[in-house]
């Protein structure tokens, strides 16, 4: 198993730019996590899909839109980068609504906005 | 509301020296705590967990932590760091809230560990 992959690792945008960042996982899990990471501010939640079907907003959604395209895959996409979301974004997945699960991480994009 | 605080930002040891590293958390629910940590570069991987039974956690490579319910505490110990050991570690509880169980975690600690 792969676990959580996510694609690009590296990127740099200008301001105002669009872009995706995409998210799969191959654990069969039903929930699936995006997470922000910013120094001294730890893991903030963007957004999370409990459920294929399902997507609700987390602690800092402003700015960002997702998809849960499928089980597998949930994609974040910036409509109009700023600098404020340079940042590195962890995907993470969960097996169900369990509150004992633990989330299992993908390896992070790091996002420059110039 | 909910929330984790990590007191100690920073942490430095030398090799062999005892670490514990604060946390204590603000939820009113049932609790399910949480150890990650993060290598150099690496993505985030879990330490340990308390879900409920004893209250002592024994995780992966020698760490454990305390849930003291009372003092809404669940520190992270390891008796003897090693250099090895260097990363952020991060706490975090399970809320629930609109009926979904979300994962809400500490600023982090940042240990450093010289040989």
């Amino acid at each position: 198993n792969a676990g959580v992959t996510q694609t690009p690792k590296f990127q740099v945008l200008k301001t105002g730019q669009s872009m995706t960042l995409q998210c799969a996982q191959d654990m069969n899990h039903n929930s699936m996590y995006w997470y922000r990471q910013d120094p001294g501010m730890g893991l903030r939640l963007i957004y999370y899909s409990a459920s294929e079907g399902t997507t609700d907003k987390g602690e800092v959604p402003n700015g960002y839109n997702v998809s849960r395209l499928n089980k597998r895959e949930f994609s974040l996409r910036l409509e109009s980068a700023a600098p404020s979301q340079t940042s590195v974004y962890f995907c993470a997945s969960r097996p169900g609504q369990g509150a004992s699960y633990e989330q299992y991480f993908g390896p992070g994009t790091r996002l420059t906005v110039t | 509301a909910q929330s984790v605080s990590q007191h100690n930002h920073h942490v430095i040891l030398s090799e062999a020296a005892s670490l514990e590293l604060g946390c204590n958390y603000s939820y009113g629910g049932t609790v399910n705590l949480f150890w990650y940590v993060q290598y150099p570069g690496q993505h985030l991987q879990l330490l340990l967990k308390y879900f409920s039974g004893d209250p002592l956690v024994k995780g992966i490579k020698g760490f454990e932590a305390e849930f003291i319910k009372s003092k809404f505490s669940f520190n992270l110990r390891k008796p003897s760091v090693q250099w090895s050991d260097t990363a952020e570690y991060f706490c975090a509880v399970n809320a629930q809230s609109g009926g979904y169980n979300k994962l809400i975690f500490g600023a982090g600690t940042r240990l450093a560990v010289h040989p």
